[in-house]
């Protein structure tokens, strides 16, 4: 599985878009880019994920750049509640494992 | 509730104690993993079955470390004698077993090894 990169934080006001970067280079035809977030002591929480196309759905929207070496999270109007780590992560179509990194720490502030 | 379910949330034993950890996953979802995560650094694979079968264990699944998931639902991770480095939360996730899908997390077991 392709590694990530990822800026290890963010600050966004609040009620501003967070636009959440990833870099991923290496990517290979057959890999997803997903994303999960972990808000402090709980577990991750799955978000959103994508293979070449922008996706939404009612958390967020992912922006992939057709060479898909790079994404973009888009949180569309966070709030204090968003405040977590976020992972990017690439996984292939049939691969076993989410291979995390070390996120990227956002904070929203009021 | 409907999600991943984890037993106990904390945990704290005394070195060279045996530990034991359950999680129920989510009822249709044939796949299960393990992760183990240590402050500062994101969760770690440690192993995953489909049904009941042990498919893939990573080489940070000591000897003293063992997983079963006798019946293809819930599961359970054992740590015999443990040790100090072995304080983390441990997380379980479960999926269906389709190409591209998500897993889910439950809220993990906190161990701390005194």
């Amino acid at each position: 599985d392709a590694k990530t990169t990822q800026p290890p934080s963010m600050d966004c006001a609040e009620g501003r878009a967070a636009n959440l970067p990833c870099n991923h280079s290496t990517i290979s035809g057959n890999e997803y880019v997903y994303w999960y977030r972990q808000i402090h002591s709980q577990g991750p929480q799955y978000i959103i994920h994508g293979l070449k196309n922008n996706e939404t759905n009612e958390m967020a929207s992912l922006i992939i750049t057709e060479d898909r070496k790079s994404s973009t999270l888009i949180l569309p109007h966070a709030t204090l509640r968003d405040t977590a780590v976020y992972y990017c992560i690439v996984k292939a179509r049939t691969g076993n494992q989410f291979y995390f990194g070390t996120g990227t720490s956002l904070t929203v502030i009021p | 509730d409907t999600g991943v379910s984890q037993d106990p949330r904390h945990k704290i034993t005394k070195r060279g104690q045996n530990v034991t950890f359950r999680c129920d996953p989510i009822s249709e979802h044939n796949r299960l993993y393990w992760y183990r995560q240590t402050l500062g650094q994101g969760p770690e694979f440690l192993t995953y079955f489909q049904n009941e079968a042990q498919l893939e264990k990573s080489r940070l699944l000591s000897d003293r470390f063992s997983a079963e998931r006798p019946k293809g639902s819930f599961s359970t991770l054992e740590i015999q004698r443990t040790e100090q480095g072995d304080s983390a939360m441990y997380l379980c996730a479960s999926s269906l077993w389709k190409e591209n899908t998500e897993a889910f997390f439950g809220q993990g077991t906190r161990l701390t090894v005194v």
